[in-house]
């Protein structure tokens, strides 16, 4: 089975500081990680995603993760947060072969504040 | 070129109605999901088709949901009767048919049943 863990429902940065939203996954396969936005009124939209080329996948916006085996994470970053970056942000695990359906966390709404 | 469209965006029914919800995938794009998110939950997998055929079907709740794809191209879901519990957002997703490619979302369906 595969699952993914957002650790922090809300995350409320500064504009212009740093952001951290954290993604821990199992899987029994090497899985292929997601990062999905959905800005309020809008669809899902794909930031970035990993399948096992470079450990450190690089999206739009400027945003980055690392996939780091050893500690089963999938962590989002960016260095430097916008106001337009406020938005619920989902890690998702799509891993077992022949199932393409993907498993989502629970969501981080990151709050940008001015 | 457009992207995966989803009709209608909202929906308010009674307790017992029928509701059809309708997504039109990207063209060319052979697979087609169905998510739902309720209240405060995960985003969770409903089906998956692949062109007519249902490739997996074992997230749908129960026998109240059909899902339809005639032809390969647009694809349905209706729930009837409709049940209270059935309230969230139904969102479709399309890819192509190709390991570890990203899905494409459509905005959603908001349904709510009082």
């Amino acid at each position: 089975a595969q699952s993914v863990t957002q650790l922090d429902s809300h995350v409320s940065v500064s504009e212009g500081t740093p952001v951290l939203l954290r993604c821990n996954y199992s899987s029994s396969y090497s899985p292929s990680l997601f990062w999905y936005v959905q800005h309020p009124n809008k669809g899902l939209q794909l930031l970035l995603k990993y399948t096992s080329a470079a450990t450190l996948v690089k999206g739009i916006n400027g945003f980055e993760a690392e996939f780091k085996k050893s500690e089963t994470s999938f962590h989002l970053t960016k260095p430097s947060a916008h106001m337009s970056d406020a938005a619920e942000y989902f890690c998702v695990v799509s891993g077992i072969t022949g199932r393409r359906a993907l498993t989502f966390g629970s969501g981080t709404r990151l709050q940008v504040q001015p | 070129e457009a992207g995966v469209t989803q009709f209608p965006s909202h929906s308010v029914i009674e307790k017992g109605q029928t509701v059809t919800l309708r997504c039109d995938p990207i063209s060319g794009h052979d697979n087609l999901y169905w998510y739902r998110r309720v209240m405060g939950k995960e985003i969770k997998f409903l089906l998956h088709f692949v062109k007519e055929s249902k490739q997996d079907e074992s997230g749908m709740p129960n026998n109240r949901f059909l899902a339809e794809r005639t032809g390969g191209t647009y694809s349905t879901l209706k729930v009837q009767p409709a049940e209270l519990e059935d309230s969230g957002v139904y969102f479709c997703a399309s890819s192509q048919d190709r390991a570890n490619t990203e899905a494409f979302f459509g905005q959603g369906t908001r349904l709510t049943v009082v």
